[in-house]
């Protein structure tokens, strides 16, 4: 299977505390995304990092890739019980003509108030 | 900016019937859109890219005939699953993507509910 995989399935936090999802991948890549899928909806895209880049921030999230590991890394800081959805990495790989987005298993986030 | 629509919603049909489901890019022309199938609690799985005024390149496994895919404008692909069964049952989702960009980033539809009786 080209797809990756995410670390944990599913998470539950409670409000205010840290979220962090962790995503493995297997061919090298252009960029990878972080995508948010609130239950039976469409995805919704988060941030993109390059792969040349090694951390990034938008708002209270934060990403942080490592391309000799072939892994990312997605944290929620002060979660509300608003994150709850599913998290997605995915991948644009280098072959291909950077036309496909190959998508992780994805984990579940529960935030409780 | 970058809305992409599909329509229906959700449907519900006969074993086999047909099932057209419609993706349009509302504010950006999309040379390129995705179709993606979902099953409950897993990811997505890109079944085919369709190019605008060209065949459309399916994915490993995904059966050309039975899903039928129509990219006529640069703003609505459409698919259509022909021929359905209960094991086509799934949440279909498209995406576009915005043709000027180089990193592929996509934007999605809401998806699709089809449930196949």
């Amino acid at each position: 299977s080209q797809q990756g995989e995410e670390d944990p399935q599913a998470l539950s936090i409670q409000e205010g505390e840290n979220a962090t999802m962790n995503c493995s991948y297997k061919t090298s890549i252009n960029n990878l995304q972080w995508y948010r899928q609130n239950s039976g909806r469409g995805l919704v895209h988060l941030i993109l990092i390059r792969s040349n880049e090694r951390e990034k921030h938008s708002g209270r999230l934060r990403v942080t890739l490592d391309t000799s590991k072939k892994s990312s890394s997605l944290l929620i800081t002060a979660s509300r019980a608003a994150d709850t959805a599913s998290y997605f990495c995915a991948t644009v790989p280098l072959s291909g003509g950077y036309n496909k987005l190959i998508f992780g298993a994805g984990t579940r986030l529960a935030v409780h108030p | 900016g970058a809305v992409v629509s599909q329509h229906p919603s959700w449907v519900i049909c006969k074993s086999g019937t047909s099932v057209k489901i419609e993706c349009r890019s509302l504010d950006f022309q999309a040379t390129t859109m995705f179709w993606y199938r979902q099953f409950p609690k897993q990811s997505l799985m890109l079944m085919a890219t369709s190019n605008e005024g060209s065949k459309a390149t399916y994915e490993q496994g995904v059966e050309k005939d039975k899903f039928l895919i129509n990219h006529a404008s640069l703003t609505l692909s459409t698919l259509t699953v022909t021929s359905a069964h209960p094991e086509d049952s799934s949440f279909y989702i498209c995406s576009a993507r915005i043709t000027r960009v180089s990193y592929n980033e996509q934007f999605f539809g809401p998806g699709t509910r089809l449930t196949v009786l």
